[in-house]
Formats: structure tokens, C-alpha cells, sequence
């Protein structure tokens, strides 16, 4: 079974803090990718990282960098929080070359007052 | 890049009817549409998909149907039951290979009642 865990449930941060989410699965898989979720506003993809040290910009990088040191980890970085930045973080992972099903996690919810 | 729409934003039925979720696509080399369900307060989940040289598949109580002449795929889901109340996403996929990744749309909130 497929488990993919994301370092905090409920995170608050004031504005210009710099914030790590962090995101872990164990099933070995290559990609991995964070989206931020806003009502209205669906499923929204932020950087994903298609192995190791690699790393692609999805739809709403502004704001945000990641780090993929081992196949297994995968960080949000919030350089300097912003309100605008409040939001629902979602992390999934998926076997490279399948374009099939993205495990996700359970999300972090980050504040940011 | 992707641009993918979804109608209707928010969906009530009665227990026992029809649900019809409809989306659009814009990016006609997408090629892979699968649907997600996310329940109050959990994860997404995959639910069901559909590959473009496919025309219908179905699994159950649910099914999705493409059109890829215009570039549009629905979720149906019949006999609702109040476990289907859940957020529905839909989703197209660009790219090929290593760097695909997925376009959802703005979701659909599914609502059974009794």
C-alpha cells in the first residue's frame, strides 16, 4: 500500500518567515509533485521532480523553490511567507513512466498571519 | 499550456439519481484523463480514467465517456448513494513520458441527499 506523508497537518507562520513542508513516500516512486489546493480554484501545481536533484516549474511557481536530495524526500520551500500564501499543500508521488495514479498525502495546512 | 474546465461547480441530487460531471480540455496532444474523489477532510483519490483511444469505460457504478473530436470527457455516476457526497476533480495530461503531469480542473462538489 502506497503511503505518502507530509510533516504537519496545521502549520501557522507569520509573514516573512521562511517555511519547509515536507513530503515523504515509500514506494520507491520517481515523481513527485506539490500542488496547492484553494477553493474555487481546484488542484493547482507548483513544482514537481521527476527523480533526483531534478525538478520542473508547474503553473504557480512564484514564490515558492523545491529540494530533491533523495528519491524519497521531496520539500516545499516558502522563502518569505505571505498572506497569499495561506493555503491547503498537497503532496503526491506517482511511478515514473505511467502517467497512471498519483498517491497523495493527507496535506498541510498552512497559515500565514 | 493546459487549460481545463469543469461544470457544474457544485451538484445536488437525490439519492438513487443520475450524476453528470462534464469537462473540457484545451491541449489537443493530451492523452490521459483520470477522475478524483476527495472526501471531506481526506486526500484525492483515483476513481477512474480514461486513455484518448478509448471511448467509454466503466466500473461499476461510474463511467467516464471522451470526446476527443471536442475535446470534452464526463464522469457519470448512477444509483447515487450518500457515500458519493465528495469533491470530483478532473484532470488531463500533457507531456510525454518522464515530464507529464497532470492539468485538474476546478472540481465539482457532488452532494447526495436522502
Amino acid at each position: 500500500d502506497v503511503k505518502v506523508t507530509q510533516s504537519s497537518r496545521y502549520l501557522v507562520k507569520r509573514t516573512g518567515e521562511k517555511v519547509f513542508l515536507e513530503c515523504v513516500q515509500d514506494m520507491d516512486h520517481e515523481n513527485m509533485f506539490w500542488y496547492r489546493q484553494d477553493p474555487g480554484l481546484g488542484l493547482r501545481l507548483i513544482y514537481f521532480s521527476y527523480d533526483v536533484k531534478m525538478k520542473e516549474k508547474g503553473d504557480i511557481p512564484e514564490g515558492y523553490s523545491v529540494s530533491r536530495e533523495k528519491k524519497e524526500r521531496f520539500s516545499l520551500i516558502l522563502e518569505s511567507a505571505s498572506t497569499n500564501q495561506t493555503s491547503m499543500y498537497l503532496c503526491a508521488s506517482r511511478r515514473q513512466g505511467t502517467r497512471g495514479e498519483q498517491y497523495f498525502g493527507p496535506g498541510t495546512r498552512l497559515t500565514v498571519t | 499550456g493546459e487549460n481545463v474546465e469543469q461544470h457544474p461547480s457544485t451538484l445536488s441530487v437525490q439519492e438513487g439519481d443520475s450524476a453528470v460531471i462534464k469537462c473540457t480540455y484545451s491541449d489537443s496532444a493530451s492523452n490521459y484523463f483520470p477522475w478524483y474523489k476527495q472526501e471531506l477532510g481526506k486526500r484525492p483519490q483515483l476513481i477512474i480514467d480514461i486513455r484518448s483511444n478509448v471511448g467509454e469505460k466503466k466500473d461499476q457504478r461510474i463511467a467516464v465517456t471522451l470526446n476527443k473530436t471536442a475535446k470534452h470527457f464526463s464522469l457519470h455516476i448512477t444509483e447515487t448513494q450518500p457515500e458519493d457526497s465528495a469533491v470530483y476533480f478532473c484532470a488531463a495530461s500533457e507531456g510525454t513520458g518522464t515530464a507529464s503531469k497532470l492539468t485538474f480542473g476546478t472540481g465539482t462538489r457532488l452532494q447526495v441527499t436522502l
